[in-house]
């Protein structure tokens, strides 16, 4: 089944930028969106259709994607930025949505 | 306001049948695909599956497929899950969520019900 890769882990400093990669094999054909989970609470769209920002979405949340890799940048981080991210996509046919593995990003 | 409010989760045994509901207000339900996501304690998230706006096409993850059945009723605002033959590694809060354009931005998620499958 298709898969999506994500580091485990990013730590940064506050305000420094923090970059999480996702890859699979059909993003060069299907759109990556970006999700953020803090502890406990359902998750939130933070980019969509690879570097589009919902209304409500702090500028200094980015994407970009080329080839077989998606990124989420977020830049000049904050505390309030530390949780879990999860890049989100459809295999080659798209008929089955597939999450990635997840990046816990931590601002400290 | 959007909300999406998910019930009937619970502790069930080993091979057994649970159905999930997700109660959608504040939009117009029959215009947007809907899917259920769920996520294992201190896991990922992880898709199940996805329901087109008239209930006419469906999909599911390789894990569920042939064992979830996805479903809506318009005429009542409400998402389903049917789940039969469960089995430990089911165990998770499973979120229903709405899909703003049928692709993969979704906008608004229901708070999530747990469902434990142990004896």
């Amino acid at each position: 089944s298709y898969e999506l890769t994500q580091p485990p882990s990013v730590s940064v400093s506050p305000g420094q930028t923090a970059r999480i990669t996702c890859s699979g094999d059909a993003l060069p054909k299907k759109y990556a969106y970006w999700y953020q989970q803090k502890s406990g609470q359902a998750p939130v769209l933070v980019i969509y259709e690879d570097s589009k920002r919902p209304s409500g979405i702090p500028e200094r949340f980015s994407g970009s994607s080329s080839g077989t890799m998606a990124t989420l940048t977020i830049s000049g981080a904050q505390v309030e930025d530390e949780a879990d991210y999860y890049c989100y996509s459809t295999d080659s046919s798209g008929n089955h949505n597939v999450f990635g593995t997840g990046t816990k990003v931590t601002v400290l | 306001e959007v909300q999406l409010v998910e019930s009937g989760g619970g502790l069930v045994q080993p091979g057994g049948s649970l159905r999930l509901s997700c109660a959608a207000s504040g939009f117009t339900f029959s215009s947007y695909w809907m899917h259920w996501v769920r996520q294992a304690p201190g896991k990922g998230l992880v898709w199940v599956s996805r329901i087109n706006s008239d209930g006419s096409s469906t999909s599911y993850a390789d894990s569920v497929k042939g064992r979830f059945t996805i479903s809506r009723d318009n005429a009542k605002n409400t998402l389903y899950l049917q789940m039969n033959s469960l089995r430990a590694e089911d165990t998770a809060v499973y979120y229903c969520a709405r899909d703003l354009s049928s692709g993969g931005d979704h906008d608004y998620w229901g708070q999530g019900t747990l469902v434990t499958v142990s004896s």
